[in-house]
């Protein structure tokens, strides 16, 4: 089973900053990796597919980078509505597994 | 609009059973794989359980083998989790969640649409 780490637990950023979420797989996953944003009392909703594809309607300051085994998910110029928690997910090696998540809260 | 609406959640014994239904609409549900992830309160997602198009394969978590069964009715288009001998660490909600499509790129085991959720507490 692939284990995925998320680091920082949580990162405190101001609006209009930029946050960097890392995802770390325990092996290669080539570029298998996907990010989901997670708001209080609600379920997550796909952000990046294939490590660097915006999904349908997700604006242009979240942006994902890398392969392999290390994972990058950025987000410019903060907006009140991205204070979430984030995860990422992998489905190149069965079973798909989730990482612990990173909460973005406000600085 | 694609909508997942889960339902069946509740309280429950130890050992009990539950029924979790998903009902799908706003896409050809017998086209995706389907699949169950729960999520303790407060903690991270885990994946449980996915089935295939018509339902002739399906697959689940090492931590629920054997005690869950998941199911569909592309009929209907619903999808379904059977809970059998529950625990105490079944306790979650426990979203529907569908496949991934863009056009003809599709993965199987990204979730593009999830459904709100529906809890399931086991306790005596």
């Amino acid at each position: 089973e692939i284990v995925l780490t998320q680091s920082p637990a949580t990162v405190s950023v101001s609006p209009g900053e930029r946050a960097t979420l890392s995802c770390r797989a325990s092996n290669s996953i080539s570029n298998n990796l996907a990010w989901y944003q997670q708001k209080p009392g609600q379920a997550p909703t796909l952000l990046i597919d294939d490590a660097t594809n915006r999904a349908t309607g997700v604006p242009a300051r979240f942006s994902g980078s890398g392969s392999g085994t290390d994972f990058t998910l950025t987000i410019n110029s903060l907006e009140p509505e991205d204070f979430a928690v984030y995860y990422c997910q992998q489905r190149d090696i069965w079973p798909p597994t989730f990482g612990p998540g990173t909460k973005v809260d406000v600085k | 609009e694609v909508q997942l609406v889960e339902s069946g959640g509740g309280l429950v014994q130890p050992g009990g059973s539950l029924r979790l239904s998903c009902a799908a609409s706003g896409f050809t549900f017998g086209s995706y794989w389907m699949h169950w992830v729960r999520q303790v309160p407060g903690k991270g997602l885990v994946w449980v359980s996915r089935i295939n198009t018509d339902g002739s394969s399906t697959s689940y978590a090492d931590s629920v083998k054997g005690r869950f069964t998941i199911a569909r009715d592309n009929a209907r288009n619903v999808l379904y989790l059977q809970l059998s001998s529950l625990r105490v660490e079944d306790s979650a909600v426990y979203y529907c969640a569908r496949s991934f499509c863009r056009g003809n790129n599709c993965h199987a085991d990204y979730f593009q649409h999830w459904g709100q959720g529906t809890l399931v507490t086991v306790s005596s």
